[in-house]
Order: C-alpha cells, then structure tokens, then sequence
C-alpha cells in the first residue's frame, strides 16, 4: 500500500495557461475524489468518480475544469485558461468500496502568477 | 449556518494535559464523521472516524458522537508537541460520497 500519489506537488503557471495534474490511488480503491483547499479553509469538493465514471461534480467544478478517469486507475484535473483565484491546493482522496473512509495524497500546490 | 463549524483557535494546551476539539453540524442527515489531523503545508491526514452515538477511542484519541445535539468532538490524552496541527472535522451525508469539512481548529502544544 504506497499510498496515494499526486503529482506535481508544485506548480507555479502563469494567468491563461492550461494545466493537468495527475493522482494516482490507492490500489483496490474504486472510488476517487478531487478537492481543493485554500489557506486557513477546509478542503472543498469538487468531483467524485466511482471506478470510471464521474458521478458528482461541484458547480465550483466551472466549464474551465475537467476532470477524467480512465479505466478507472489514475485520474487528471485539467484547469484550463488559469486564473489567480485558482491558485490553492489540490487534494486527491481515494476510498475502498463498501468503506467510507478517504485518504489524500500530498496534494498539488498550484500558484498562478 | 455553515454546514460544518468549529472554533478556528488557536487553541494552546500544555503538554500532557487533554486537548478537546469540537465541531457541530446542521445535516441531520449526517451518519459517518471523521477527524483529520493537518501539519502546516501538508495534506490532510485520517485520525479517527465514527459512526454511532457514543465515544470511540484510538490510543490517545477519543472521538465522541452526540447525533441528538448534532455535536463531534475529538479529545486527545497526553498531548505532545508533536500533536500540533490543525484539525478538520468532516462529515458524509447518507446518500452523499463527497466529505463536507469545517474550517478547521489549529492546535498548539505548549512545551
């Protein structure tokens, strides 16, 4: 059990670029959740798979966002046309089915300059 | 009313005495909670979770469940320095996947 595993753990961007990050979860874990934090706030939804398919998504989750799972492994959160408030840190949790308990990889830290 | 409240502190605890952590929810549909302990910089970190009335005990952590007065609270014994964190409270509705979390209370261990 390595974990989850999110990567970058930085990204520094400048406004209008696009960006991707990537999680990886636990293995055996079917259910994958994206979040977003900002300073001195607790983490905040914004999208849900179970295996591949993307059942709940956020409307903080804007038309500039999109997230996928292929095959139900890994999953990408694109953020397209970057803006400043986008900067904060992105959570990925993952949880085993029939357990309710999620764990978070060590988050992506995005900054847009 | 936010769904999920806690006292963002800071709460400061001399080392070795008990650290208690409340939070409160309005979801009375609420039925699984849990705590995550967070270092400054850091991803949120799984501690405890509880699902029925009561207290639940993990070592030096306690969770205690009052769904009637829709409280949570985390007590940790035998605080240590190294207990300094901010502490999230987090609760799943029935029928909800996603965890809706407070705010946040950071503690502090006085040595």
């Amino acid at each position: 059990d390595t974990g989850v595993s999110q990567d970058p753990r930085h990204k520094i961007t400048k406004r209008g670029q696009n960006v991707t990050f990537r999680c990886d979860p636990i293995s055996e874990h079917n259910r994958l959740y994206w979040y977003r934090q900002t300073l001195g706030q607790g983490p905040e939804f914004l999208t849900y798979f179970q295996n591949e398919a993307q059942l709940e998504k956020s409307r903080l989750l804007s038309d500039r966002f999109s997230a996928e799972r292929p095959k139900g492994s890994f999953s990408t959160l694109e953020i397209q046309r970057t803006e400043q408030g986008d900067s904060a840190m992105y959570l990925c949790a993952s949880s085993r089915r029939g357990y309710q308990e999620a764990f978070f990889g060590q988050g992506t830290r995005l900054t847009v300059v | 009313q936010k769904e999920v409240e806690q006292n963002s502190g800071p709460l400061s605890v001399p080392e070795g005495a008990i650290a208690s952590l409340n939070c409160t929810y309005s979801d009375r549909g609420s039925q699984s909670f849990f705590w995550y302990r967070q270092y400054s910089g850091k991803s949120p970190e799984l501690i405890m979770s509880i699902y029925s009335n009561g207290d639940k005990e993990d070592g030096r952590f306690t969770a205690q469940l009052n769904k009637a007065s829709q409280y949570v609270s985390l007590l940790i014994r035998d605080s240590q320095p190294s207990d300094s964190a901010t502490y999230l409270c987090a609760v799943l509705n029935f029928g909800n996947e996603k965890l809706t979390f407070g705010t946040g209370t950071r503690l502090t261990i006085i040595p």
